[in-house]
């Protein structure tokens, strides 16, 4: 299972871009990036998911360089509901493949 | 469409006591899966039905957790008796089978041990 690091906490303002960053170092050949967002009181729900080079959809943006050791999501412009838990996840199939972390806090100023 | 659907939305029990969440995926999903979020922690996952057969129970906690998809549609997970350790919340999602698109997670189960 490749093990993802991300940062526990981030700030940012409304309007403002953010990217989040997720390492997977040991990422194998078969394995997609999945990101999840979750509110409070609620499951995660599904962003956006690749597997190389970048995918965008109408919510945000998934960057991932060629050795795919790291990914990016971009959220633009961002809103005070964009505040949230945002987890990435590594993995091929489903279930036990795909290993949620602590994933990263974000919250949005006004 | 209709979303992953799972009761009740709280629970409060006391240790030792039993109790059961009931969990219906979205229509025509055949993988459903249980997951335990202890507060500040990412979903852990408990259990994986494809249809009505198990995938992968491998960090369900057998001797007091127990789950059953009948007709392989609606599920429940029970926890028989409960600990003190068990208190988190409890989601339930689906998937279409060979599914790389992600999960629909339901709202949860908050159960609180006391």
């Amino acid at each position: 299972l490749a093990k993802t690091t991300q940062p526990i906490s981030m700030d940012s303002y409304e309007g403002q871009e953010v990217n989040i960053t997720c390492s997977h170092n040991n990422i194998a050949t078969n394995d997609y990036i999945t990101w999840y967002q979750q509110f409070p009181s609620q499951g995660p729900r599904f962003i956006i998911q690749g597997y190389k080079t970048k995918v965008t959809n109408e919510v945000a943006s998934l960057f991932i360089p060629a050795d795919r050791k790291s990914s990016t999501l971009s959220l633009p412009r961002v809103s005070l509901s964009d505040t949230a838990v945002y987890y990435c996840l590594v993995g091929y199939g489903y279930g036990q493949n795909f290993v949620f972390g602590p994933g990263t806090r974000l919250s949005v100023l006004p | 469409e209709a979303g992953v659907a799972q009761s009740p939305r709280y629970k409060i029990i006391e240790k030792r006591q039993s109790v059961a969440f009931w969990c219906n995926p979205i229509s025509g999903h055949a993988t459903l899966y249980w997951y335990q979020q202890i507060l500040g922690q990412g979903p852990k996952l408990l259990i994986q039905f494809q249809n009505n057969g198990v995938v992968d129970d491998s960090q369900l906690p057998k001797d007091r957790f127990s789950a059953e998809r009948l007709k392989g549609v609606d599920s429940t997970l029970k926890i028989q008796p409960a600990k003190l350790e068990d208190s988190a919340v409890y989601l339930c999602a689906s998937s279409l089978s060979n599914s790389n698109y992600g999960y629909t997670f339901g709202s949860g189960t908050r159960l609180t041990v006391v």
